[in-house]
């Protein structure tokens, strides 16, 4: 069956600072990626997708980076923190077209990321 | 533009109660829309989708393209539906947008 993975869970770093979160994918191949961020009282905002390796998508412009160096391997990264990145990020992934189905997006467990 | 739109952040009702989630969502084309749920402590997950056309846990939700809406309704609410529930709208490209998210408290 396929898991996600994310780590850390929680993380307090403070403004300037850099910043690697790391998501990753068990038992599927070629998944398509995303990045979301959930800031207090808000909804799931899309930051990054990646349909493969090296092939990453920006939603918004912001301070944050994403890489995919493989398959199933989806980081998220700054050089530096600012007060406005906290928030709780959540990968996901998910299959084109199932058996002529809809896919589905499945979450990992989510980072809460606190910039002091 | 997409947009979905959740106008409540929180529903409260008492058990046995109807519950009606509201989403109206802003797309031009043919839009492909879902409900997902995220129970304490548990991850977010998919509830069900507009184009099966399915019941999961006694909740359905119908597409109205003409006022452009997609409400989750269950008609007897239950304790262990209290979650938060997201609205969310798949356009042509592979991301979905989501609502910001209603809050459903089911009280005894």
């Amino acid at each position: 069956s396929q898991t996600i993975h994310q780590w850390p869970a929680t993380l307090v770093q403070p403004v300037g600072s850099p910043l690697s979160l790391e998501c990753t994918v068990e038992g599927t191949s070629n998944p398509n990626l995303y990045w979301y961020r959930q800031a207090a009282g808000r909804g799931l905002q899309l930051l990054f997708y990646s349909v493969g390796i090296g092939q990453i998508s920006s939603e918004v412009p912001q301070n944050l980076s994403a890489s995919r160096p493989q398959d199933r391997q989806f980081i998220l990264s700054s050089k530096k923190l600012l007060l406005s990145d906290s928030g709780f990020y959540l990968c996901a992934w998910s299959t084109e077209t199932l058996a002529g189905r809809p896919y589905e997006q499945y979450f990992g467990p989510g980072t809460r990321l606190t910039v002091t | 533009a997409q947009r979905v739109t959740q106008p409540e952040k929180l529903l409260s009702v008492f058990k046995g109660a109807p519950v009606e989630l509201k989403c109206n969502y802003s797309y031009s084309g043919s839009p492909e829309l879902f409900w997902y749920v995220q129970y304490s402590r548990q991850r977010l997950q998919l509830l069900l989708r507009h184009i099966s056309r399915e019941s999961i846990k006694g909740f359905t939700a119908d597409l109205n393209k003409g006022e452009t809406s997609f409400h989750l309704k269950k008609p007897f609410a239950q304790e262990e539906d209290s979650a938060m529930y997201y609205c969310a709208l798949r356009t042509g490209r592979r991301a979905l947008t989501f609502g910001s998210g209603t809050r459903l408290q089911v009280q005894p």
